[in-house]
């Protein structure tokens, strides 16, 4: 089945500067990458999602790059702001039997430093 | 904004005790997904419904867990009898999944704020 890693487990950068995480999946079938942000106490709120037909979207200050052939995607935030720290989330989405599942890596915890 | 709803925000109970949580999806949403955060596994996915209709519960123990949607407006996760290890924060997520063609289109989905459950 569908394996999503991700990277790094926790990271802290100054504000201002930019932000990177990464994620590995192991079904070449994915087609839908989601990224998901979570707050204290909230429900993961999307962000951004990418899909396989396409190798970049921006919104603002926020990234996302696929590479297909290498079955990784980042997210990048650029001009990192303190409302920003959080538990961040991708996913990848497969198809089984009908049914779309999404299946999450294990979250990033950023931090930014004022 | 449209948001999913869900009730109880907390519930602490005793190991035993019946649990039920409700989910409100959001208006015109035609999938439901019941997941479970816990620190050691993350987020997992117990069970999802397109049209009211079960799809996929494999991520779900079937002895004590169940799921239902009653009318499109409501979901609900029962655990009886509850154990310790069920402990964890359990979300709701709601979606749109059009067909295009033959073919179900990926959508977002889009998560209420979950209940804390806590049994003892």
């Amino acid at each position: 089945g569908e394996n999503v890693e991700q990277h790094p487990s926790t990271l802290s950068v100054q504000e201002g500067d930019s932000a990177v995480i990464k994620c590995t999946y192991s079904d070449s079938a994915s087609n839908y990458f989601p990224w998901y942000k979570q707050e204290l106490g909230k429900g993961p709120q999307l962000i951004i999602d990418i899909r396989s037909n396409v190798g970049e979207k921006k919104d603002q200050r926020i990234a996302v790059t696929l590479n297909k052939t290498a079955k990784h995607f980042s997210l990048h935030i650029t001009e990192t702001q303190p409302e920003d720290s959080a538990v961040y989330f991708c996913a990848a989405s497969i198809k089984i039997q009908g049914a779309q599942k999404l299946v999450f890596g294990q979250g990033t915890r950023l931090t930014i430093n004022p | 904004d449209a948001r999913v709803t869900q009730t109880p925000r907390h519930k602490v109970t005793e190991m035993g005790q019946e649990v039920t949580m409700r989910c409100q999806p959001i208006l015109g949403h035609n999938t439901v997904f019941w997941y479970r955060q816990t620190m050691m596994q993350g987020l997992e996915l117990l069970a999802y419904f397109r049209n009211r209709a079960p799809l996929d519960d494999s991520g779900m123990p079937k002895d004590r867990f169940s799921a239902e949607m009653p009318d499109a407006t409501l979901a609900t996760l029962k655990i009886q009898p509850s154990e310790p290890r069920d402990s964890a924060v359990y979300f709701c997520a709601s979606g749109l999944e059009p067909l295009v063609g033959r073919y179900i289109s990926n959508q977002p989905q889009h998560f209420g704020d979950g209940t804390r459950l806590s049994i003892l």
